[in-house]
């Protein structure tokens, strides 16, 4: 099946400091990336969606300034958390979507467990 | 709108025995039917999905689900289940195939299948 990777796969950073966290889908074209941000024991809360080349959408109660998301490539999405504070501290998913085969399915990446200090 | 519920936190069962995992839905239109399962710290993997045809649908390690349209539901099921099997489980559902719909999915069951 189609792969998405994540990178990093953790990250430690301080209060104040931007996070970028990148999404990947490796051997398909995915025209549309899903951020999601899950914390624990809990569902998936999308946070946003992005289509190659335009602003993504956000979801409501989601701060498009402190939650940046660029999907400049049909290979690449990144989110960049900016100004990260505590209680910005979750997993956070992405999932891809791509033309043809993969249309009508979602595949996501492994995750990215930030903590901020 | 569209949603997904999935009445129980958690199932526990016996290794050897067989599982169902409950999700019922709601949407305005034709429903697309996924399930994914995630283990610790992991993104979601993909298990089984209905999207027309057989109401039985036969995914990855041996799960299984049932499209119910009159119930309304999409249950998933193993006839045996593994220790390995043990891991949280979602439900998902869209109203919009081809579109750019987006995925509901339920709050989770937590999966325990014990030796």
């Amino acid at each position: 099946g189609a792969v998405v990777s994540q990178h990093p796969s953790w990250v430690i950073c301080k209060s104040g400091t931007s996070v970028k966290i990148e999404c990947r889908s490796l051997d398909f074209q995915a025209t549309t990336m899903f951020w999601y941000r899950q914390f624990p024991k809990q569902s998936l809360m999308l946070m946003a969606t992005s289509n190659e080349g335009s602003k993504a959408t956000y979801e409501q109660g989601v701060e498009k300034d402190k939650f940046l998301i660029n999907h400049a490539s049909l290979t690449l999405s990144t989110l960049t958390v900016t100004s990260a504070h505590p209680e910005d501290s979750s997993f956070y998913i992405c999932s891809a979507r791509g033309r043809d085969i993969t249309y009508n399915e979602q595949f996501f990446g492994p995750g990215t467990r930030l903590t901020v200090l | 709108a569209q949603s997904v519920a999935q009445p129980e936190d958690q199932v526990n069962v016996a290794e050897g025995n067989p599982l169902t995992v409950k999700c019922t839905y709601s949407v305005s239109g034709n429903p697309y039917l996924f399930w994914y399962v995630q283990y610790p710290n992991r993104g979601l993997q993909f298990l089984l999905k209905y999207i027309t045809g057989d109401n039985l649908v036969k995914g990855s390690y041996g799960f299984e689900a049932e499209f119910n349209k009159s119930q309304t539901s999409f249950h998933l099921k193993k006839p045996s289940a593994l220790v390995s099997d043990s891991a949280l489980y979602f439900c998902a559902v869209r109203d919009d195939l081809f579109g750019a719909g987006k995925s509901t999915f339920g709050d989770g069951t937590t999966l325990t299948v014990k030796p």
